[in-house]
C-alpha cells in the first residue's frame, strides 16, 4: 500500500535552532500534505495544508513565519520550525493526499511522526 | 462548524471481550467518517472507513456503521486481542473542506491478558 516516509522521527535540538522535518511519499505523487501537530494524549491539530507548488494554507491561530512550510514536489514536503523554543516541543504528523482538486476522495496516508524535543 | 466526539477513555478490556467506542459527528451535509488507529509513538493507521449513510466499515475484525438518524459512527470489536492496545480517533470529511479531517479527542484502549 501507499507509503509515507517522515525523518527524522526524533530530534532534539537546543532552544533558538531551526529545525527541518520532511516527509515523503514514496509510492505515489502526493498533491496535497498536511501537517499536524498533537500534544501527549491529546487529539491532532491541523496545523496547515499544502498543495504542490503552491503557498501553504495555514490553520487559524498557527504562525507561518515559524512554521515554514515548503512543497515543492509531488513526493516531497518540508515543515521547518524556525528559532525553536521549549515551548515548540511536540509530535508532529505528516500526511499526503494523492488525486487533483481540494475535494479529491483519495484517503489521506499519514508518516511516522516527529518527536520534536527543544531543550 | 464540523466536529466529532468520541467517548473519553482510557478503556481497559480483558482479552477477548466486546469492544464498542462510541463516535458522534456534527457536519453540514453527510461527511465521509473514519476510524484511524495509533500504536505508541507512530503516525496513524486507517482503520476503516465509510462514505455514506448505512454504509458500513469493517477491518481486522472492527466494524463500523454510518448511522446518519444518530449521526454516529461506533467502533465495534467482538473479542479484542492484547495487539489491539492502541489510541482509536474517529474523524469526519466533509465536501468543501479542502479534504481536511475533524478528528475527534482520541479514545485509549488498554487489553490485558
Amino acid at each position: 500500500g501507499a507509503v509515507v516516509s517522515q525523518h527524522p522521527s526524533w530530534v532534539i535540538c537546543k532552544s533558538g535552532t531551526s529545525v527541518k522535518i520532511e516527509c515523503r511519499s514514496l509510492d505515489f505523487q502526493a498533491t496535497t500534505m498536511f501537517w499536524y501537530r498533537q500534544f501527549p494524549k491529546q487529539s491532532l491539530m491541523l496545523m496547515a495544508t499544502s498543495n504542490e507548488g503552491s503557498k501553504a494554507t495555514y490553520e487559524q491561530g498557527v504562525e507561518k513565519d515559524k512554521f515554514l512550510i515548503n512543497h515543492a514536489s509531488l513526493t516531497l514536503s518540508t515543515l521547518t520550525v524556525t528559532s525553536a523554543h521549549p515551548e515548540d516541543s511536540s509530535f508532529y504528523i505528516c500526511s499526503a493526499r494523492g488525486g487533483r482538486g481540494q475535494e479529491s476522495n483519495q484517503p489521506q496516508h499519514f508518516g511516522d511522526g516527529t518527536r520534536l524535543s527543544i531543550l | 462548524g464540523d466536529s466529532v466526539t468520541q467517548m473519553e477513555g482510557p478503556v481497559t478490556l480483558s482479552e477477548e471481550a466486546f469492544l464498542t467506542i462510541n463516535c458522534t459527528y456534527t457536519a453540514t451535509g453527510y461527511p465521509s467518517l473514519f476510524w484511524y488507529v495509533q500504536y505508541p509513538g507512530e503516525g496513524l493507521q486507517l482503520l476503516l472507513k465509510a462514505t455514506k449513510a448505512d454504509d458500513k466499515g469493517s477491518n481486522k475484525g472492527f466494524e463500523a456503521t454510518y448511522r446518519k438518524e444518530t449521526t454516529s459512527f461506533h467502533l465495534e470489536k467482538g473479542s479484542v486481542q492484547v495487539s489491539d492496545s492502541a489510541v482509536y480517533f474517529c474523524a469526519s470529511r466533509g465536501y468543501n473542506q479542502g479534504g481536511k479531517l475533524i478528528f475527534g479527542q482520541g479514545t485509549e484502549l488498554s487489553v490485558k491478558p
